[in-house]
């Protein structure tokens, strides 16, 4: 079966420091990865998603980046955090893009 | 409009009760559709697809009106451990987007 890992759980990082947060799926090939922020007491933001290797679409313009260096792994990544950036990311996989997703269990990150 | 809008809520409803979630979508092209319960501080899991023909699983029913873009669910006989914030999604394309959320707490 299909299994979907993500970490670190929670991250608390200073405001300018940079950040790198990875998922990786396991069961499946080709899968398409998402990652999503979730403000508190807010709905899901989608920010990146990916159909293959390399292949990265921006949904929202922002300071972070993603990155896919293999079938199933997928990386956010930041070269200096704002305050804004606090939230729960959340990293998902999906066989299709009409098919349902599957997240991770989320990194709860805190910028002080 | 929002691409997605689900009922404000919270709804409160005592163990027993039957309760039911209103989702409007505003892309007519969209494809697919799912409801998904997210947990406080937790991740999002899927409930249930949604198909045109309507569906059910258990306690739950979900329907799909494709003519006024509506989707909905159905929980009956609710128990406590069905606390949660109930998110509907859309699909058309790549997009996949999720509704605001309505929060449900069953109550002893």
């Amino acid at each position: 079966s299909q299994t979907i890992h993500q970490w670190p759980a929670t991250l608390v990082q200073p405001v300018g420091s940079p950040l790198s947060l990875e998922c990786t799926v396991e069961g499946t090939s080709n899968p398409n990865l998402y990652w999503y922020r979730q403000a508190a007491g807010r709905g899901l933001q989608l920010l990146f998603y990916s159909v293959g290797i390399g292949q990265i679409s921006s949904e929202v313009p922002q300071n972070l980046s993603a990155s896919r260096p293999q079938d199933r792994q997928f990386i956010l990544s930041s070269k200096k955090l704002l305050l804004s950036d606090s939230g729960f990311y959340l990293c998902a996989w999906s066989e299709d893009s009409d098919q349902p997703q599957h997240f991770g269990d989320g990194t709860r990150l805190s910028i002080l | 409009r929002k691409e997605v809008e689900q009922d404000p809520g919270p709804f409160n409803v005592p163990e027993g009760a039957t309760v039911a979630f209103n989702c409007t979508y505003s892309n007519s092209a969209s494809q697919s559709f799912f409801w998904y319960r997210q947990d406080c501080r937790k991740e999002p899991k899927l409930l249930m697809s949604v198909y045109s023909s309507g569906n059910e699983d258990g306690r739950f029913t979900a329907q799909l009106n494709r003519a006024s873009q509506y989707i909905s669910l159905l929980i009956r006989d609710s128990k406590l451990s069905d606390s949660a914030t109930y998110l509907c999604v859309v699909n058309y394309g790549q997009n996949f987007v999720f509704g605001p959320g309505t929060r449900l707490s069953v109550l002893p």
